[in-house]
Formats: C-alpha cells, sequence, structure tokens
C-alpha cells in the first residue's frame, strides 16, 4: 500500500518561494506520474500539476510560469517549487501518485 | 479546460436515504471520472475511478455511473460515516479539474 509523507516550510511571505517534498513509501516508483493539488481555505482543489514517467511536467496554465515539478527517482521523492508567493497561494499543499493516492497535506500560510 | 459542475452544493439527509450527486463535464470525458470523499481536516480518499469502478476497500454502497459528459455517485444507505464533502475530477485531460464539490449533511 501507497503511503505519501510530505513535509516543508509553512509560513511564508509575500514574494518568496515555496518548497515541498513529497516522500513515497511502498509500491511502485518509476511507473506512475506524480501530483500536487492545492486547497484554500473552505474552498475546493486546485491541481498544480505533474511530472509523468517520462520525466515531462504538466502544469496548470493558471500557475504555469510560477512553478516546477522535479523528481528524485532514487530518493523516491518529488517537489514542489512556487515562487512569487501572494496570500491568494495560502492553502493546504497536497501530494499525490496521480491524483488518486494522497499525502496528508502541508498548510502554506503566506503572510507579511 | 473542462469545467466541472456538481449539484447539488449542498445535500441534507439522514441515516439511511439514498443520495446521489451528478457531476457534470463541459465536454466529453469518456470515463475518465474519478470521485473523493473529504472529511474536515483530512485529504481527499479515493472512492471511484472509471466512472464506476470501485477503489478496493470502499463499501458497496457506493457506486458510479454515466459516461461522456454526465455521471453520478449514488449511496444506497446513508451511514452516520458518511457525512462528509464529495469531489469529482476529470482525468480526461489538462489541466485535471475538479467540481465545487458536494457537502452531505445531517438533516
Amino acid at each position: 500500500q501507497v503511503q505519501l509523507q510530505q513535509w516543508g516550510a509553512g509560513l511564508l511571505k509575500p514574494s518568496q518561494s515555496l518548497s515541498l517534498t513529497c516522500a513515497v513509501y511502498g509500491g511502485y516508483f518509476s511507473g506512475y506520474s506524480w501530483s500536487w493539488i492545492r486547497q484554500p481555505p473552505g474552498k475546493g482543489l486546485e491541481w498544480i500539476g505533474e511530472i509523468d514517467p517520462s520525466g515531462n511536467t504538466n502544469y496548470n496554465p493558471s500557475l504555469k510560469s510560477r512553478v516546477a515539478i522535479s523528481v528524485n527517482t532514487a530518493r523516491r521523492q518529488f517537489s514542489l517549487k512556487l515562487t512569487s508567493l501572494s496570500a491568494a497561494d495560502t492553502a493546504v499543499y497536497y501530494c499525490a501518485r496521480a491524483t488518486f493516492y494522497w499525502g496528508q497535506g502541508s498548510l502554506v500560510t503566506v503572510s507579511s | 479546460d473542462i469545467q466541472m459542475t456538481q449539484s447539488p452544493s449542498t445535500l441534507s439527509a439522514s441515516v439511511g436515504d439514498r443520495v446521489t450527486i451528478t457531476c457534470r463535464a463541459s465536454q466529453s470525458i469518456s470515463n475518465w471520472l474519478a470521485w473523493y470523499q473529504q472529511k474536515p481536516g483530512k485529504a481527499p480518499k479515493l472512492l471511484i475511478y472509471e466512472a464506476s469502478t470501485l477503489e478496493t476497500g470502499v463499501p458497496s454502497r457506493f457506486s458510479g455511473s454515466g459516461s461522456g459528459a454526465e455521471f453520478t455517485l449514488t449511496v444506497s444507505s446513508l451511514q452516520p460515516d458518511d457525512f462528509a464533502t464529495y469531489y469529482c475530477q476529470q482525468y480526461d485531460s489538462y489541466p485535471r479539474t475538479f467540481g465545487q464539490g458536494t457537502k452531505v449533511e445531517i438533516k
């Protein structure tokens, strides 16, 4: 059974960058796409992007200019970087295998 | 982007009720649709994928149907553990998109 555990800084200032990492335990790693999704407080789910088994990335056009997803297969980890943060980026960020199996979530607050 | 629209946004029901949630896509997505259940403070949990395939371990009172652009999630007999928010999501094309959610409340 796959388990995803994520971590990263929780309180950031406007204009800073967000960096989150997700470690995958159990299951096959290399054959899947790995995703990031976010959820602003009290709101719905927004897909951020994914990296596929070939290392190709797909991003939400609304965030594409500010986002990067990378993978470290040897460590069974993948990461999210989001730059030029504003208060609108305050959300719980989730990592996921494809979009089916999710990590526990990380609250990221952007505030001066 | 494909828009996913769920109805209703909120649903009040009692234990034992049969409830149905509808999800409509702005264009055909074949059967590339998943349903999730989310409880407060928790990550969404996969219930159904490919529109009608029940995820392992999910109770059989949950079922999904539909193809093309219209889909339904049905709970045949609502249990206390089922009061939560439900989301549909398409994975036919990029960007992946979610419905706005349906909150199932206790009547």
